[in-house]
């Protein structure tokens, strides 16, 4: 299994639609969860870190499933701009020391 | 708002040469971040740099690479020997603590390995 698995899509929706990604992890001693959004050939900009009793952000709602070894990200009322590439990171370590791994990505393609 | 700046946006180099990749990381930031990107893959995390040494590093970051902090903005990756499969994007980024804590991304070096 992945360390960090994400449907790589393309996940074509219509402006306005609700649109969820799920990423799976593999080790349990997982610490600390993100989405990133990759624009093409662009860098990795945070969207929102991931915490245990779910996060929301506007239209952007994050949530871990550590039984499950899961984190979601659920887009509302998509826009345009939303037309992305969806990176879960996944970090394990311990203190102050911690190794980021990256999943493949979620494309994402909203059209009008 | 404050960014990371890498320098330069693409760099083209002759297998077997040393090259050198350029950083300035978000000033307050203490940890720092190299990363590499092949085309059409994920990102892989190559090490991270706390306190003049190296905190972290993957299986990837072997003899060929080192990093640097040679004064107090600047965060370097050396490779050296080039080799043509090191032709990718290498995304350079910091962040205020460790702790797995949001790092902030510059906007790449594209090497080019001819």
């Amino acid at each position: 299994r992945k360390e960090v698995e994400q449907d790589p899509g393309p996940f074509n929706v219509p402006e306005g639609a609700t649109v969820a990604f799920n990423c799976t992890y593999s080790n349990s001693a997982s610490q600390s969860f993100f989405w990133y959004r990759q624009d093409c050939r662009k860098e990795p900009k945070l969207l929102m870190s991931v915490y245990s009793s779910g996060n929301e952000d506007g239209r952007f709602t994050a949530q871990l499933n550590r039984a499950s070894q899961y984190i979601s990200l659920l887009i509302r009322d998509s826009k345009l701009s939303d037309s992305a590439t969806y990176l879960c990171v996944v970090n394990k370590g311990t203190g102050g020391s911690y190794i980021p791994t990256f999943g493949r990505g979620t494309s994402l393609i909203v059209h009008p | 708002e404050p960014e990371v700046t890498q320098t330069p946006s693409h760099q083209v180099t002759q297998m077997g040469q040393e090259v050198i990749l350029r950083c300035v990381p978000i000033s307050n930031h203490l940890y720092f971040y190299w990363y590499r990107q092949i085309l059409g893959q994920k990102v892989e995390f190559l090490v991270s740099f706390y306190n003049n040494e190296i905190s972290e590093k993957s299986e990837i970051f072997d003899d060929q690479f080192s990093v640097e902090r040679p004064d107090g903005s600047n965060f370097t990756l050396k490779i050296r020997s080039t080799k043509l499969e090191d032709s990718a994007m290498y995304f350079c980024a910091s962040s205020a603590q460790g702790g797995g804590q949001p790092q902030h991304f510059g906007d790449g070096t594209r090497l080019s390995i001819l």
